[in-house]
Order: structure tokens, then C-alpha cells, then sequence
């Protein structure tokens, strides 16, 4: 099946710094990929939509000078969180779908610690 | 909007017990539902897909069934395992954008060994 990267996969920051995440498609090309936040014994949110070559779309609530989406090729997405907070610390997963419509394929997630 | 419910929240069973797990969803016009699995800190990792057009798909232990008219999904675990313990996910794509997906809270399974 298809791979998605993602990096790093943990990471521990001081509150007012910036932190990027990666996510990168292996072996296929992904014009759309999916941003998801997941607190603690929660189910995933969908916080943006991704798009290769034009402007991410946010969810509603979801702070899009926050939470900076770039899609700079078909190939790779960053999520850049601006300014963290310690309630910014989550669970962050990116995704992207196959071909056409269907499966969801899942990187590995990055845990975020705001102190 | 859709909604995706799952039940129940959190399941323990002896290990070679066999066992369901359910998801329902509001809307029934869906393209398809997928089952993940995930690991504690981990992403997901994707089970089965049943298309609309589907009743049923099966993959080893792991037998998926859909009923969309009653939107309703179940994932039957056979002779489960301690290495089946996860949290299992259902989702469904969204009516106007088949990419974006709608997410259950996931049943928690802890299978004893």
C-alpha cells in the first residue's frame, strides 16, 4: 500500500516557538492532503485540507494564521504551528488519499508538548 | 452533517473470544466506510474498505459489514488476539467532498491474554 511519511514524530517545544511538520507522500503523488488533530482519548478533527499549488482549506474554528499549511509539490505538505501554546499541544496526523477516491492513507502522527 | 458514532467506547475480552464492533452514521449516502486501527501514539493504519455498492469485505480474522440504508457498519474480530488490542476507528467520506472523512471516537479493545 501507499506511504506517507511524516516527521518528527515527537517533539517538545517552549510556549512562543514555532514547530513544522512534515508529511510526505513515498510512492505516489498527492495534490490533496488532510491535516487532523486528535486530543487524548478523542477521535481525529479535521483541521485543513491541503492543496498542492493553492491555498489550504480550514475547517471552521481552526486559525489559519495559527496553523500555516504549505503544499509546495505533489509530494510533500508542512503544518507549522505558529506562536504554540501549551493548548496546542496534541496529536497531530496528516493524511492523503489514493487516487481518485477511497483509501486514506495515515502517517505516523507527531505528539506535540507545548511547555 | 454527518456524524459517525461508535459503540462501545472501550471493550475487554479473554483472548479467543470473537467480538463486534459497531459504527453508525447519519447521512446514508456514502461513497464507501472504512475501518483503521490505531496504536497508542501512533497514526492509522486501514483495515477494510466497503464501497457503497458492498455489503460485506473480509481480510483474515476481520470480516466488515455495511448496511447503509440503516446506516450501520459492524467489524467482526475473529478468535481475537492481545496483539488485535488497539483502538478501531470507522469513517465515512463526506457527501459533497468524497475526500474529506468523518471519524467515529473509536472503540477501545484490550484483548487478555
Amino acid at each position: 500500500g501507499a506511504v506517507v511519511s511524516q516527521h518528527p514524530s515527537w517533539v517538545i517545544c517552549k510556549s512562543g516557538t514555532s514547530v513544522k511538520i512534515e508529511c510526505r507522500s513515498l510512492d505516489f503523488q498527492a495534490t490533496t492532503m488532510f491535516w487532523y488533530r486528535q486530543f487524548p482519548k478523542q477521535s481525529l478533527m479535521l483541521m485543513a485540507t491541503s492543496n498542492e499549488g493553492s491555498k489550504a482549506t480550514y475547517e471552521q474554528g481552526v486559525e489559519k494564521d495559527k496553523f500555516l499549511i504549505n503544499h509546495a509539490s505533489l509530494t510533500l505538505s508542512t503544518l507549522t504551528v505558529t506562536s504554540a501554546h501549551p493548548e496546542d499541544s496534541s496529536f497531530y496526523i496528516c493524511s492523503a488519499p489514493d487516487r481518485g477516491f477511497g483509501k486514506l492513507f495515515f502517517g505516523s502522527g507527531t505528539q506535540l508538548s507545548v511547555l | 452533517k454527518q456524524e459517525v458514532t461508535q459503540i462501545p467506547a472501550a471493550l475487554s475480552v479473554p483472548e479467543g473470544e470473537n467480538l463486534v464492533l459497531n459504527c453508525s452514521f447519519t447521512d446514508s449516502a456514502i461513497y464507501n466506510l472504512q475501518w483503521f486501527r490505531q496504536d497508542p501514539g501512533k497514526g492509522l493504519t486501514s483495515l477494510l474498505l466497503i464501497q457503497s455498492s458492498q455489503r460485506e469485505q473480509t481480510s483474515g480474522r476481520l470480516n466488515a459489514s455495511l448496511d447503509k440504508s440503516s446506516g450501520r457498519s459492524t467489524l467482526y474480530i475473529a478468535a481475537s488476539q492481545p496483539g488485535d488490542s488497539a483502538t478501531y476507528l470507522c469513517a465515512v467520506p463526506g457527501r459533497l467532498n468524497f475526500n474529506k472523512f468523518y471519524f467515529g471516537s473509536g472503540t477501545k479493545l484490550n484483548v487478555k491474554p
